[in-house]
């Protein structure tokens, strides 16, 4: 069976300030994996994914992940957060059997 | 860009009523999904359509849930007798032949069930 594991419901930093969000997963093969971005009320939008190859990705916002298969982990980051960043971010593995399964989600909070 | 289109945007039924929420996936896509997140909730899997039938459902999806591709281009999903729980966000997607990649998700139909 897949998984996703988000430890930080909330998270809250300062605009300018880095970011990391973290993201475990459990899945017998080697997974897809991705993260999306939801704003109040929004769908769910695609800031990046890892398939395969290199274990560093960049996405779109300044955003980046990188994929350690020993930790089965693959934490978000990005350098300087912006207040426009504030958002539920979810992880999600899959699709396996065509269906994706999703974490929680981490609410981003961005103090001026 | 192509995208994944979803009517109604918002939908207000009253609880017992059937109601179809309405796709229109990516054009060369071949598989296509549901998901619905509750308020305040994570997304969840609902079920998955490829060749005119369902290959994977999740136990959410009973027998008040069915989906169907009535032509080249829609894909809707209808719930017959709709239950207070039934309240959430719908969102479609689809992904490309070979089905193994990331899935388009499109805007959502927010159902409310009163």
């Amino acid at each position: 069976a897949q998984s996703v594991t988000q430890p930080d419901i909330h998270i809250t930093v300062s605009e300018g300030a880095s970011l990391e969000l973290r993201c475990n997963y459990s899945y017998g093969a080697t997974p897809y994996l991705f993260w999306y971005v939801q704003s109040p009320g929004q769908g769910l939008q695609l800031l990046l994914k890892y398939f395969s190859g290199d274990t560093l990705v960049q996405g779109i916002k300044g955003f980046e992940a990188e994929f350690k298969r020993s930790q089965s982990s693959f934490n978000l980051r990005k350098p300087s957060v912006h207040w426009s960043d504030a958002a539920e971010y979810f992880c999600a593995v899959g699709p396996l059997a065509g269906k994706s399964t999703f974490g929680d989600g981490t609410t981003l909070t961005v103090k001026p | 860009e192509p995208e994944v289109t979803q009517t109604p945007s918002h939908q207000v039924t009253q609880m017992g009523q059937e109601v179809i929420l309405r796709c229109v996936p990516i054009s060369n896509h071949l598989y296509f999904y549901w998901y619905r997140q509750i308020l305040g909730q994570k997304v969840e899997f609902l079920v998955s359509f490829y060749n005119n039938e369902i290959s994977e459902k999740s136990e959410i999806f009973d027998d008040q849930f069915s989906v169907e591709r009535p032509d080249g281009s829609n894909f809707t999903l209808k719930i017959r007798s709709t239950k207070l729980e039934d309240s959430a966000m719908y969102f479609c997607a689809s992904s490309e032949p070979g089905g193994a990649y990331e899935q388009y998700f499109g805007p959502g139909t927010r159902l409310t069930v009163t």
